[in-house]
């Protein structure tokens, strides 16, 4: 299994407290992804990092920020929580951007909030 | 952009039937693509892939082929098992989009013995 630890696994919160999930690899990948589910939408991306420092939006990145300090590290932030952002948060890495590279995935965070 | 479409679950066999999932996308280029696995509690694992026109992907006794004339990459299996119970995702990386995933929005599998 690739080396993805997600934290926290659960979270409770209430509206309009901040919030940050932590993404950590030990595969030296240089390419890592946030990705939110929900039921009847799969996943979708909310914001990538292609390197350190560098990160771009994806397909629902409103209310959300990230920052990339360190290789291993992807951290995303809900600047003030909404209800709307309740959600189940996966992380994911991959070696390259190529499109025939599989990305793999953290077990994700279940975050509700109140 | 590019988008994926599966069928409608949820998806209840016996064990021992046969299962076929239905995948269709839509996408610039010459896309990849793959089928994730979730089980209960866990995040997903690619299942198989296939790169371009005409590749079969396989594992676990699972198949998908990737036919470009009918932009389709169905999941077949000829036999189930109660432990294949799980979410399945087809999803495309590439053309335009590089790397980024694309989902369809999930079929749920129960299988009963």
């Amino acid at each position: 299994d690739a080396g993805i630890t997600q934290s926290p696994r659960h979270k409770v919160t209430e509206t309009g407290t901040p919030v940050t999930l932590r993404c950590h690899q030990t595969e030296n990948h240089r390419y890592m992804y946030w990705y939110r589910q929900d039921p009847g939408h799969g996943l979708r991306l909310i914001h990538y990092s292609y390197g350190v420092k560098d990160t771009d939006k994806g397909e629902v990145s409103d209310g959300y920020s990230v920052s990339r300090s360190k290789t291993e590290d992807f951290l995303l932030t809900l600047e003030s929580a909404t209800s709307s952002q309740t959600s189940v948060y996966f992380c994911a890495i991959s070696e390259s951007d190529r499109g025939n590279q599989p990305q793999h995935f953290g077990d994700g965070t279940r975050l509700s909030i109140l | 952009g590019n988008s994926v479409t599966q069928m409608e679950g949820p998806v209840t066999l016996s064990e021992e039937a046969f299962l076929t999932i239905n995948c269709t996308y839509t996408a610039t280029g010459y896309p990849s693509l793959f089928w994730y696995v979730q089980y209960p509690g866990e995040g997903l694992q690619l299942l198989l892939k296939a790169t371009k026109a005409d590749d079969k992907g396989s594992n676990k006794g699972f198949e998908a082929t990737y036919r470009k004339e009918t932009t389709s990459f169905h999941l077949e299996k000829g036999s189930v098992q109660v432990s294949d119970s799980a979410v399945y995702f087809c999803a495309l990386a590439g053309g335009t989009s590089y790397g980024k995933l694309t989902f369809g929005q999930g079929t749920i599998l129960t299988v009963h013995p």
